[in-house]
């Protein structure tokens, strides 16, 4: 299947601290979703982006689209201990029928 | 507004038996996907649903797993026989319609451990 080059695999930052992580693809996608997953739990959407070039905040947290469409990244500004989860990309391939190909996940650890 | 529910939350079998998983999605979400999740990767989809019809099963392993969604609502995933890769979380999920555009929202899963 198509793969979504999710990196890095692990970080461990201080609280206060700014944190990016980002995907990538050979293949070209429609759409980028990030997604944050807590322990013993499924999933949750962050934000969406569906446009090549789209930058879209919610919170402390920034997503972009990348203009070749093969990208994304996802920030996070001032992190709190509550930020502390995996964090997985997924995209919609160009013409996939929705299907959601998923990076695997970036796990976040915040230091008090 | 309910979630989405699956049950059990945890499972524990040995390696050839059979095991079933059940989900709720969100009520009037048409469409419902299941997905494998190994630990340290992403999830993977197995099958979605668009009211009691497969639009994709591609990557549903046949031979052992199948799902169904009879009436449109609910939905079954069964493994039969369970092997010592099948271990992982089986995540349910629903969306209103399968839009490119909607939200899919996920149910907390089904950890399962075969031994």
């Amino acid at each position: 299947g198509q793969q979504l080059n999710q990196s890095p695999q692990s970080m461990f930052i201080q609280e206060g601290e700014d944190v990016s992580m980002n995907c990538t693809s050979s293949s070209i996608f429609n759409t980028w979703l990030w997604y944050k997953q807590d322990p013993g739990e499924g999933p949750v959407l962050l934000i969406a982006l569906y446009k090549a070039g789209e930058l879209t905040s919610n919170g402390r947290l920034t997503a972009q689209f990348g203009i070749t469409r093969k990208d994304s990244f996802l920030n996070i500004s001032a992190s709190i201990p509550s930020d502390v989860g995996i964090y997985f990309c997924a995209g919609q391939l160009a013409g996939s029928a929705r299907q959601l190909t998923f990076g695997s996940g970036t796990q976040l650890t915040v230091l008090p | 507004e309910a979630g989405v529910a699956q049950s059990p939350r945890y499972k524990i079998i040995e390696k050839r038996q059979s095991v079933a998983f059940w989900c709720n999605p969100i009520s009037g979400h048409a469409t419902l996907y299941w997905y494998q999740q190994i630990l340290g990767q992403g999830p993977k989809l197995l099958i979605q649903f668009q009211n009691n019809g497969v639009v994709d099963d591609s990557q549903l392993p046949k031979d052992r797993f199948s799902a169904e969604r009879l009436k449109g609502v609910d939905s079954t995933l069964k493994i039969q026989p369970a092997k010592l890769e099948d271990s992982a979380v089986y995540l349910c999920a629903s969306s209103k319609s399968g839009g490119a555009q909607e939200t899919q929202y996920f149910g907390p899963g089904t950890r399962l451990l075969v031994l």
